[in-house]
């Protein structure tokens, strides 16, 4: 079995303050985690995976994301907000146990960037 | 934000109505997702097709009819829908759905579904 849990509905953040957005999972196998980014009115775009390589992991747009094993989480970070960063951010997990791997979407972290 | 791509951007029908969702992606991948995201709600995975078989059908009612005629395409024929099906569906396609690791899904816009 998996889960995620995406642990603040909202966050708000000011232009030019870091961003956190925290993301617990469980997984009965070393899981792939992803994060996902989905603007208004716009499909999901992918920020960032991490799939047993380094455990420090570079997306797109300055993001980043460190999976802690011992602390089942993969939190997502940006040292600096834009307003461009306004946006809907989703955790999903899937396990690697051969075979398909069936993901796993959290419900979602809405990100407020305040000029 | 072009390799996959979904039609029609926005649809209104009746409940006693037949649609079909088209979704295309130019990516030569070999799996295809139809998912449904409700407000308030997690993404929810409906269909998989890999190799253009159905791997997944997460207990989608009857009402949702997917096909898949060749890897690049994917339709959801939908008949007699309800109020609650009303939602954003979602098309994603990624290199294919096996092996260990979870390939990287690649998501069309989506189409904004409300039924009367």
């Amino acid at each position: 079995a998996q889960s995620v849990t995406q642990l603040d509905s909202h966050v708000s953040v000011s232009e030019g303050t870091p961003v956190l957005l925290r993301c617990n999972y469980s997984s009965s196998y070393s899981p792939s985690l992803f994060w996902y980014v989905q603007h208004p009115n716009k499909g999901l775009q992918l920020l960032l995976k991490y799939t047993s390589a380094a455990t420090l992991v570079k997306g797109i747009n300055g993001f980043e994301a460190e999976f802690k094993k011992s602390e089942t989480s993969f939190h997502l970070t940006k040292p600096s907000a834009h307003m461009s960063d306004a946006a809907e951010y989703f955790c999903v997990v899937s396990p690697t146990s051969g075979g398909y791997q069936k993901v796993t979407f959290g419900t979602g972290t809405k990100l407020q960037v305040i000029p | 934000e072009t390799g996959v791509t979904q039609t029609p951007r926005h649809l209104v029908m009746g409940m006693t109505n037949k649609k079909s969702l088209k979704c295309e992606q130019h990516l030569g991948h070999n799996a295809m997702y139809w998912y449904k995201q409700s407000a308030k709600k997690p993404l929810e995975l409906m269909f998989v097709y890999n190799f253009k078989e159905q791997t997944e059908n997460n207990s989608v009612p009857s009402r949702f009819s997917p096909e898949c005629p060749n890897s690049s395409h994917l339709f959801l024929h939908l008949h007699t829908l309800q109020p609650e099906d009303s939602a954003l569906y979602l098309c994603a396609s990624s290199q294919d759905a096996s092996g260990r690791w979870a390939k990287t899904q690649y998501f069309g816009p989506g189409t904004r579904l409300l039924v009367l």
